[in-house]
């Protein structure tokens, strides 16, 4: 069954550390995104793709960076981890005009 | 402004009535998604519907485009139907945009 996975599914950071978070989606499509939500808020936007080694800034970039090493696997990098950048992480994949989302990834930065 | 906002913020329902969810848009629509997303977090889709009315068990999608807007209707609630229905906006940049979510609790 086509899947979209995250790694970790958890994580604490501390504050100014790196921090990379991993998607891996056997869909075999070409679009793929990386989303933030914040508690009680809807997902924002932070970094897509569409080819392998081409990444696209969405509507909330500053302070990550996005990494597209092939069509099956998108990360999300975290330079300098920050406080405000505590909240679920969720990557998805794309065909048509539906998406399918892993199972979200926890970043706790202290 | 915001692009999309969806409508009521929150509800609780007894159990076997029914919810009818809003989602209101403002720019021009490419595709509609419907998610609903469990307690725990992860999101499952509902539907798939950039226009017309689609229908799954209890649940059903209408998304009208002239009217920028498209509602989720949950016939006969159930307890197991509390969580959060968030919809996303497909622009034509290939770009989601998805509302705050409404969440439904069903009381027992």
């Amino acid at each position: 069954e086509a899947a979209v996975t995250q790694s970790p599914r958890s994580k604490v950071a501390v504050t100014g550390g790196k921090v990379t978070l991993s998607c891996h989606q056997t869909n075999n499509h070409d679009y793929m995104y990386w989303y933030r939500q914040d508690t009680g808020h809807g997902l924002r936007l932070i970094h897509y793709s569409y080819v392998a080694d081409s990444t696209e800034k969405g509507d909330i970039p500053d302070g990550y960076k996005a990494s597209r090493p092939s069509q099956e696997n998108f990360s999300l990098i975290l330079e300098l981890a920050s406080l405000s950048q505590t909240a679920v992480y969720f990557c998805a994949s794309k065909t048509g005009g539906e998406q399918y989302f892993g199972p979200g990834t926890r970043l706790t930065v202290l | 402004g915001q692009q999309v906002q969806q409508s009521p913020a929150s509800l609780v329902l007894q159990e076997g009535e029914n919810a009818e969810l809003q989602c209101n848009f403002s720019t021009s629509l490419n595709s509609m998604q419907w998610f609903y997303q469990r307690p725990g977090g992860s999101l499952v889709s509902l539907f798939y519907n950039p226009s017309g009315t689609k229908h799954s068990g209890r649940l059903t999608s209408t998304t009208v485009i002239k009217e920028r807007r498209s509602s989720l209707h949950i016939s006969s609630s159930q307890t197991t139907d509390s969580g959060t229905y968030l919809c996303a906006l497909g622009t034509g940049n290939y770009k989601y945009v998805f509302g705050a979510g409404t969440r439904l609790k069903v009381i027992a």
